[in-house]
């Protein structure tokens, strides 16, 4: 059974950086059928979509974030990674792991599996 | 541009069936989606992929209650025999080339 269990600090001061680790176990993210993402849900507010990695490394991010967000595979680790620097009030949300299925062209596609999350909070 | 739209809320008695709605934009009727259910104090959970042909697939164990069905550039949920458990947030999913596009969300509430 794939199980994807996100990890890193609750409590983030503003303007500093956002760093977090998605960790696959019960399968494989070398898999080239899958695509790993990072999804976000603010408090009382809908899902939003940060962004997703393939295993190669090809990234596609959320144009509202992309000049702060760095997204990162570890194969080696079967690990994912998240870092949003310049954080505000605004990014405090619960952070999803998820997995996507693989397009023939368009990229990631439905996800599948999702992790539990994480809350962060960003206050001094 | 690509956006999906749902009611924010959903009323229905224990027992009963519901229909939840996810709309698509206007150009955008053919695209497939998923469907997600989101309860209280938990992960998201993966129920199904809906084409708009209106054929499906399940995620992995979800009860034969969750179906799926479309019409145009509007795709359904349909949940019969609604559980105190089905009590949830549902959420819609689509993608283009390197985007991905949630719904607004439902709020399904069993009576």
């Amino acid at each position: 059974q794939l199980q994807l269990q996100e990890s890193g600090p609750g409590l983030v001061k503003p303007s500093e950086t956002l760093s977090l680790t998605c960790s696959v176990s019960g399968g494989s993210i070398s898999s080239s059928s899958y695509f790993w993402g990072w999804i976000r849900q603010p408090p009382g507010k809908g899902l939003e979509w940060i962004g997703s990695i393939y295993y190669s490394g090809s990234t596609y991010s959320n144009p509202s974030l992309k000049s702060r967000l760095t997204i990162s595979v570890d194969t080696s680790k079967n690990q994912i990674s998240l870092k949003l620097s310049s954080v505000t009030a605004a990014d405090t949300a619960v952070y999803y792991c998820a997995r996507h299925k693989r397009g023939q062209i368009v990229g990631p596609t439905t996800i599948d599996y999702w992790g539990q999350g994480t809350l962060v909070t960003v206050s001094s | 541009q690509l956006v999906l739209t749902q009611s924010p809320s959903a009323s229905a008695s224990l027992g009963a069936s519901v229909k939840l709605t996810c709309s698509l934009t206007s150009g955008h009727s053919s695209y497939t989606i998923a469907w997600h259910q989101k309860q209280p104090e938990k992960g998201p959970r993966y129920l199904m992929t809906l084409h708009s042909d209106g054929s499906h697939r399940k995620g992995d164990g979800i009860p034969d209650r969750f179906s799926g069905s479309s019409s145009g550039a509007e795709r359904y949920l349909t949940i019969s025999s609604l559980q105190s458990e089905d009590e949830a947030d549902y959420y819609c999913q689509t993608w283009g080339t390197g985007i991905q596009v949630f719904g607004g969300g439902t709020k399904l509430t069993v009576l």
